[in-house]
């Protein structure tokens, strides 16, 4: 099993739709969490960090749940430019900053 | 734009070769990771350089081998490449070892023939 689950998409939606991307984690142990977002060949960037109560950014909306090891994503009013891929992402360690990622979700915004 | 930057961008290597991959850590930052990201999967864990000491490493064999040098810049070595070693490499800086908020360099596509 992989420690961080994602479905892999695509997610193809119309411009102005919402769309939710979900991710689970198999260690209890987690400690940090994020979303990242990664263009086409290009690196990852981080999106936003994510928080038990839950935290918002614009248009976009992450959750956390401790109890169930799941995390979301929600991206309201779908723009062209958030066709991207995005990963799910923890990190586990105590001692270092490794970052475990999913496989990522990929979203197209069709106009 | 991160402050974090990588070279070569692109490299192709023959099978058996070696090679090495170099990483500057942005302004402030003592703490690089390094990343293996293969075709349409997540990054994966190398290693990370606190430092100058190698703080921590993922499941990859001792023909990945790195460095990091006192201006917390970084060279991520691997020996006896294989076709599997094709992929983006990327290398992410952080202010302190701890600290998971990384900032990634643009990465090095290697290729293996």
């Amino acid at each position: 099993r992989k420690e961080v689950e994602q479905d892999p998409g695509p997610f193809n939606v119309p411009e102005g739709a919402t769309v939710a991307f979900n991710c689970t984690y198999s260690n209890s142990a987690s400690q940090s969490f994020f979303w990242y977002r990664q263009d086409c060949r290009k690196e990852p960037k981080l999106l936003m960090s994510v928080y038990s109560s839950g935290n918002e950014d614009g248009r976009f909306t992450a959750q956390l749940n401790r109890a169930s090891q799941y995390i979301s994503l929600l991206i309201r009013d779908s723009k062209l430019s958030d066709s991207a891929t995005y990963l799910c992402v923890v990190s586990t360690s105590s001692n270092t900053g490794k970052l475990i990622f999913g496989q990522g979700t990929t979203l197209q915004v069709k106009p | 734009e991160t402050g974090v930057t990588q070279s070569p961008t692109h490299l192709i290597k023959t099978r058996g070769q070696q090679v090495t991959l170099r990483c500057s850590s942005q302004s402030g930052h003592n703490t690089v990771s390094w990343y293996q990201q293969a075709l349409g999967q997540g990054p994966q864990f190398i290693f990370q350089y606190y430092r100058e000491e190698e703080n921590g490493r993922g499941n990859f064999p001792p023909r990945f081998s790195g460095l990091q040098f006192p201006n917390y810049s970084s060279e991520l070595n691997v020996n006896a490449l294989e076709l599997d070693d094709s992929a983006l490499y990327l290398c992410a800086s952080t202010p302190g070892r701890v600290n998971t908020e990384a900032f990634f360099g643009q990465g090095t596509r290697l290729t293996v023939v």
